[in-house]
């Protein structure tokens, strides 16, 4: 079983709908969860941390199950510009020790 | 603008050849970080440095070698590569080891003939 999984998509998806993706992670020592947004041939950039409690930035809402080891990214009111590549990012060590690992990523694709 | 400066971006180079490639960051980030990238793939974590020191080599082969010679500089020797190994080499810095936001620079795009 890989340590994170995604699934890759594509998810194609009309302006302004709302589109969920999940991620599972097997360690169940893992200690912080994040979500990073992977532009076509550019670098991978932090789109949001996955708080215990949840958590929302504008359109963009983050959640953390532990009990069933996934996390969750919605993406509400969806523009062209959102089309990317998600991925979902585990520290599977301790907070201040650890490996970051990167699942394979949901291509999201918004069309107008 | 990244804030993590690669390069060279892109180069190709024979299995005979030794080539470095070079990462600088100026943000007092006290980890960096060398992933692989391959097309339609994730990022794969290949060393981590803490305060200068090797920190993680999740067994990466003998031909690439890291070196950090300082807290803002991250380099990455390369010696008898082979063809598989072309791929999008990415240099990461966080301000501590274990930092979820890690700054990426644009990568290295490495061909191997």
């Amino acid at each position: 079983r890989k340590e994170v999984e995604q699934d890759p998509g594509p998810f194609n998806v009309p302006e302004g709908a709302t589109v969920a993706f999940n991620c599972t992670y097997s360690n169940s020592a893992s200690q912080s969860f994040f979500w990073y947004r992977q532009d076509c041939r550019k670098e991978p950039k932090l789109l949001m941390s996955v708080y215990s409690s949840g958590n929302e930035d504008g359109r963009f809402t983050a959640q953390l199950n532990r009990a069933s080891q996934y996390i969750s990214l919605l993406i509400r009111d969806s523009k062209l510009s959102d089309s990317a590549t998600y991925l979902c990012v585990v520290n599977i060590g301790s907070s201040n020790t650890g490996k970051l690992i990167f699942g394979q990523g949901t291509t999201l694709q918004v069309k107008p | 603008d990244t804030e993590v400066t690669q390069t060279p971006k892109h180069l190709v180079m024979g299995m005979t050849n030794k080539k470095s490639l070079k990462c600088e960051q100026h943000m007092g980030h006290r980890a960096m970080y060398w992933y692989k990238q391959k097309a339609k793939k994730p990022p794969e974590l290949m060393f981590v440095y803490s305060y200068e020191k090797l920190s993680i080599n999740e067994s990466v082969p003998s031909r690439f070698s890291p070196e950090c010679p300082n807290s803002s500089l991250l380099n990455l020797h390369l010696h008898a590569l082979q063809p598989e190994d072309s791929a999008l080499y990415l240099c990461a810095s966080s301000q501590e080891w274990g930092s979820g936001e890690l700054f990426f620079g644009e990568g290295s795009r490495l061909t191997v003939l």
